[in-house]
């Protein structure tokens, strides 16, 4: 228990669905993060938000709609979606931002998508 | 900005030899290193990392890193490898004003 619960743990959509992933932190922490990781690549940062404010939106295309509405929780919104989007979504929590005095991401178990 | 490069994707060693994961890294101001784990359908969790202070950091399981500002590296060790060490390991760099940018990560298979 990370203290970063996902829900859902795996999702499968079409690509003309609308879904959502959630994420909720029981860390008091004021940053927020999308992470997508697929095989073979690194972790991409996809957005960051920091005391519910949007502060780093990674070139990510506008079928991601991220949602903030407090500190404790973070959507991904997903809307007609490709194959290549099938990954597993992060999402993560820290006190700051990592660059402040070295804060630590802490991570939930992630939202394995497949579009199908 | 800051880049991590983990040296080998796949690291094999048997049970009981000594764990050693590379990273390298790069940054133009005084960096924040970390390494991660991440177990087989689960997230990724810290091991350790290093701020300031001490250079040799050590972590859960057993396991440590040297912070080397002079070969630019971050390599994690463990004495003597679990079965249970069986994992994918990321390195990751920030730094002041930066975010956390991770490496490929390392597999590690543990052999009996």
């Amino acid at each position: 228990e990370t203290g970063v619960t996902q829900t859902p743990r795996h999702l499968v959509m079409g690509m003309t669905n609308k879904k959502s992933l959630k994420c909720e932190q029981h860390l008091g922490h004021n940053a927020m993060y999308w992470y997508k990781q697929s095989a073979k690549k690194p972790l991409e940062l996809m957005f960051v938000y920091n005391f519910k404010e949007q502060t780093e939106n990674n070139s990510v295309p506008s079928r991601f709609s991220p949602e903030c509405p407090n500190s404790s929780h973070l959507f991904l919104h997903l809307h007609t979606l490709q194959p290549e989007d099938s990954a597993l979504y992060l999402c993560a929590s820290s006190q700051a931002t990592p660059g402040l005095s070295g804060n630590t991401i802490y991570f939930g178990e992630g939202s394995w998508l497949t579009v199908v | 900005a800051q880049s991590v490069t983990q040296l080998g994707s796949h690291v094999s060693v048997s049970e009981g030899a000594l764990v050693l994961l590379r990273c390298n890294y790069s940054s133009s101001v005084p960096p924040y290193l970390f390494w991660y784990v991440q177990y087989p359908n689960q997230g990724l969790q810290l091991l350790l990392k290093y701020t300031t202070g001490a250079t040799l950091v050590k972590g859960i399981n057993g396991f440590e890193a040297e912070f080397k500002k002079s070969e630019t590296s971050f390599h994690l060790t463990k004495p003597s490898a679990h079965m249970s060490d069986a994992a994918e390991y990321f390195c990751a760099v920030s730094a002041a004003g930066y975010a956390l940018n991770f490496g490929k990560g390392t597999s590690l298979l543990v052999t009996p």
